[in-house]
């Protein structure tokens, strides 16, 4: 079965730093690339990049390009989102999913999604 | 960035009823447009790619179509289950940009 996994949910303050993590499973995982996708509580989706874990070619959104640092490892099929100095405004539910790119666009869509990973970040 | 603009926001239906979802982007994507199904606490599921190519394993009741800077989700019988938030996202260019939503209520 084709899977990704996510890492737990987080309670972090702010000013801290924070990693998450989704392994995935079933497939070649350097095959397809992976992307993250921040959903802010009772708000919509919103692509944040994504990584090729084959060469770790990085792709991010303007939004989020140096706020995030997204990586990964492929020795053990795992892709990353991290934060060094996290905000009240990091709370959200942040998603991986698998999905196809080229060097110009990502045209198949996210087909694999991981179950999210709830980031709550509070004084 | 390309903008993306769901409509309606919500909308109310009944089981059986045919409902159409419109999105419109900002600028030309040809086909290459996908679709999605979000149930509250679940993550997306992806319905629709390339505007019009059902993914595996969605039924047949859900199709899409469009092309340029106008597409349509079309549900042709709605189910219990159907009931949900779904989102467009253009798959034309980076950052591949998603509409802000719609909901789909029980009347």
């Amino acid at each position: 079965e084709v899977q990704l996994v996510q890492s737990g949910a987080e309670v972090k303050k702010p000013g801290e730093s924070l990693k998450i993590s989704c392994k995935g499973s079933g497939y070649s995982f350097t095959s397809y690339w992976i992307g993250w996708v921040r959903q802010m509580p009772g708000k919509g989706l919103e692509w944040m990049g994504i990584i090729y874990p084959g060469d770790s070619d990085t792709r991010y959104s303007p939004s989020f390009q140096g706020q995030v640092t997204i990586s990964a490892d492929k020795s053990i099929s795992t892709a990353y989102l991290q934060w060094s100095s996290l905000k009240a405004s990091d709370t959200a539910m942040y998603y991986c999913a698998r999905t196809y790119c080229s060097s110009t666009s990502c045209r198949y869509g996210m087909d694999v999604w991981g179950q999210g990973t709830t980031v709550t970040v509070s004084s | 960035d390309i903008q993306m603009t769901q409509s309606p926001s919500s909308v109310s239906a009944s089981v059986g009823d045919r409902v159409t979802i419109t999105c419109r982007a900002s600028q030309g994507i040809s086909s290459w447009l996908a679709w999605y199904q979000q149930k509250p606490g679940k993550a997306p599921k992806l319905l629709i790619y390339a505007a019009s190519s059902l993914q595996s394993g969605v039924p047949s009741r859900f199709s899409g179509s469009g092309s340029g800077t106008d597409f349509t989700l079309t549900i042709s019988s709605l189910q219990p289950e159907d009931f949900a938030t779904y989102y467009c996202q253009q798959a034309n260019s980076f950052p591949p940009t998603f509409g802000q939503g719609t909901k789909l209520e029980i009347k």
